[in-house]
């Protein structure tokens, strides 16, 4: 099976850097995702990364070491509307089919 | 492109009773997922459907639930004799064959709540 780590929360000052960090262990590693999910919405794609390096997307950047079986996701620039759970997740070769995602990081946003 | 549709979006029964829930994915994906997702968790993997065959269950997809595709566009998700323990978001979400399951595009999701 799969299993992911990332914090239960961060909580950081509108305007801040902040980075979520995950940890997988799983067989067959495919690529790993994030997605941004508010409160009572739907989960919402951000990033993938199926190579090793960073990602970068407007203000938000994934990276990866499939070395250390670790990823990252970095938000610049924080705003209020950014206050949401963020979700690493992974696919695994041999079962593209579905992602395996972790339990989430609460992100809360201070002005 | 509307994007992915589910209803209805909340339900509330009582335990022993059948639910059904219904998704409309965006009309060009071909690959259809189900997950559910708990209060403080992310979502969970239930099946996964390209265009009407479904492909792939999870374990925790018990006998009491069933999933169709019957025309490959709309699903349906039924949960019969519902325990308190079904009780969760189940979420849909839909992907072109290209992108695999790498990008979802997820529904708002159907809140059952069984008393």
């Amino acid at each position: 099976g799969q299993s992911l780590e990332q914090p239960s929360e961060v909580t950081a000052v509108e305007g801040a850097i902040v980075q979520i960090n995950c940890t997988y262990q799983t067989s067959g590693f495919y690529g790993l995702s994030w997605y941004q999910q508010h409160d009572g919405g739907a989960p919402t794609f951000l990033s993938y990364n199926a190579l090793d390096g960073l990602e970068e997307t407007g203000r938000f950047s994934s990276f990866l070491s499939r070395s250390d079986s670790y990823g990252y996701l970095l938000l610049q620039e924080l705003q209020m509307k950014d206050s949401a759970s963020y979700f690493c997740a992974v696919t695994v070769s041999g079962s593209a089919r579905q992602l395996t995602f972790g339990s989430g990081t609460q992100l809360t946003v201070l002005p | 492109d509307t994007g992915v549709s589910q209803n209805p979006r909340h339900k509330i029964t009582k335990r022993g009773q059948n639910v059904t829930f219904r998704c409309d994915p965006i009309s060009e994906h071909n690959r259809l997922y189900w997950y559910r997702q708990t209060l403080g968790q992310g979502p969970e993997f239930l099946t996964y459907f390209q265009n009407e065959a479904q492909l792939e269950k999870s374990r925790l997809l018990s006998d009491r639930f069933s999933a169709e595709r019957p025309k490959g566009s709309f699903s349906t998700l039924e949960i019969q004799r519902t325990e308190q323990g079904d009780s969760a978001m189940y979420l849909c979400a839909s992907s072109p064959t290209e992108s695999g399951a790498n990008v979802l595009t997820f529904g708002a999701g159907s809140r059952l709540t069984v008393l």
